[in-house]
């Protein structure tokens, strides 16, 4: 079964900062990797996918994230952090079929 | 489009009630979706259907139900609600085409048992 690993629950940045979220992610087969962002009471939204097509993957709101094979990893950055970033931050697989998530990482950001 | 609807937004129950959480997507999707988000789990698949007619247990289905009669509808169906299906229930889509095709999510239900 494929699945993803996010390390920190909770990360904290100050504005203007580097966001750097971390994912890693264990599947057998050329993996279909997704970021997503939720705001609070709300549903989920898709900030970035990995196709296969380039490992630097750009999204909305100026975030990027880069596909390492060899580490196995996903990691969401964002170059400087503004206080409408704040929100939950999943990282997701897919098979096909279903997609299966992260535990979430929750990004507060400091005036 | 009005993307992926859901319905109700917060609703409290009893112990032992049911209910049905509605979902209805406008996109023409093949796939559909139920998750459970509980805090620090993340989301947690119920059950999913990849056509009209067609459902599959996902990795909680214990204590829910399904079906799926149109492309558009695909609600969830709680017989006895207990204290641990408190929870944020949401729904989602995507088109069959591949793997890289992401879901759309609807907005979310907020159940409380007591």
């Amino acid at each position: 079964a494929q699945s993803v690993t996010q390390l920190g629950s909770h990360v904290s940045v100050s504005e203007g900062a580097l966001v750097l979220l971390r994912c890693n992610y264990s599947s057998s087969v050329p993996p279909y990797l997704f970021w997503y962002v939720q705001y609070p009471n709300q549903g989920l939204q898709l900030l970035l996918k990995y196709t296969s097509a380039a490992t630097l993957v750009k999204g909305i709101n100026g975030f990027e994230a880069e596909f390492k094979k060899s580490e196995t990893s996903f990691h969401l950055t964002k170059p400087s952090a503004h206080m409408s970033d704040a929100a939950e931050y999943f990282c997701a697989v897919s098979d096909g079929n279903q997609f299966y998530f992260g535990t979430g990482t929750s990004l507060t950001v400091i005036p | 489009n009005a993307g992926v609807t859901q319905t109700p937004k917060f609703r409290i129950l009893k112990i032992g009630q049911s209910m049905t959480l509605q979902c209805t997507q406008d996109m023409n999707h093949n796939y559909m979706y139920w998750y459970r988000q509980d805090p620090g789990m993340g989301l947690k698949l119920i059950y999913y259907s990849v056509g009209a007619g067609i459902t599959d247990k996902g990795e909680v289905p214990n204590g829910y139900n399904v079906s799926r009669s149109t492309t558009e509808d695909f609600p969830l169906r709680l017989e006895l609600a207990a204290p641990s299906q408190t929870s944020v229930y949401f729904c989602a889509s995507s088109y069959v085409a591949s793997s890289y095709n992401e879901q759309f999510f609807g907005p979310g239900t907020r159940l409380t048992v007591l």
